[in-house]
């Protein structure tokens, strides 16, 4: 199957700093990507979707200016988490897909605010 | 809106017995119907789709539109089919997925 890639895998960062996510599609070009997020034993939230070269579409709920995602490319999709706060500590997975390519997943990465 | 509901959280059976993990769903269009499953410490897998209609592992899932449902089927479990599993809606047109809250199941021995 294909292969999505997230980097970093985990990462800790200060109250008030901000986080970059990066998601990469390795074998096929991904005209979307999804970010999710997934609290412990819960299912995945789905925050928004982005088609490359547009604006992201954020859920309702979901804070477009806390939550910058961009889709500059194919092969590349990238969630920043601005301002970050404890409460914004999770598991963040992205996915991508295209035409051809069902939706595909990353391997998560996990966020930690202290 | 698309829901999807998965009743069971947890689903327990023994190896060698018949599994059927149930997935019911809400839209009023044609859908297209998934089942991911994530094992241990591993990314959510695409396992099946409806519209293949094909076998991965043993599993089966058949779209009963009059129920609205997409069951998740297997006649002999096995050990490492304990894992999470989550069925997935995507509406006519649309391109993201609604996830039902996922079950886990486990084999016992």
């Amino acid at each position: 199957g294909a292969v999505v890639s997230q980097h970093p895998s985990w990462v800790i960062c200060k109250s008030g700093t901000s986080v970059k996510i990066e998601c990469r599609s390795l074998d096929f070009q991904a005209t979307t990507m999804f970010w999710y997020r997934q609290f412990p034993k819960q299912s995945l939230m789905l925050m928004a979707t982005s088609n490359e070269g547009s604006k992201a579409t954020y859920e309702q709920g979901v804070e477009k200016d806390k939550f910058l995602i961009n889709h500059a490319s194919l092969t590349l999709s990238t969630l920043t988490v601005t301002s970050a706060h404890p409460e914004d500590s999770s598991f963040y997975i992205c996915s991508a897909r295209s035409s051809t390519v069902e939706q595909f997943f990353g391997p998560g990465t996990r966020l930690t605010v202290l | 809106a698309q829901r999807v509901t998965q009743p069971e959280k947890l689903l327990s059976v023994f190896k060698g017995a018949p599994v059927e993990l149930k997935c019911n769903y809400s839209y009023s269009g044609s859908p297209e119907l998934f089942w991911y499953v994530q094992y241990s410490r591993q990314r959510l897998q695409l396992l099946l789709r409806h519209i293949s209609r094909e076998s991965i592992k043993g599993f089966t899932a058949d779209l009963n539109k009059g129920e609205t449902s997409f069951h998740l089927k297997k006649p002999f479990a096995q050990e490492e089919d304990s894992a999470m599993y989550y069925c997935a809606l995507r509406a006519q047109g649309a391109q993201k997925l609604v996830f039902g809250q996922g079950t886990r199941l486990t084999i016992n021995p």
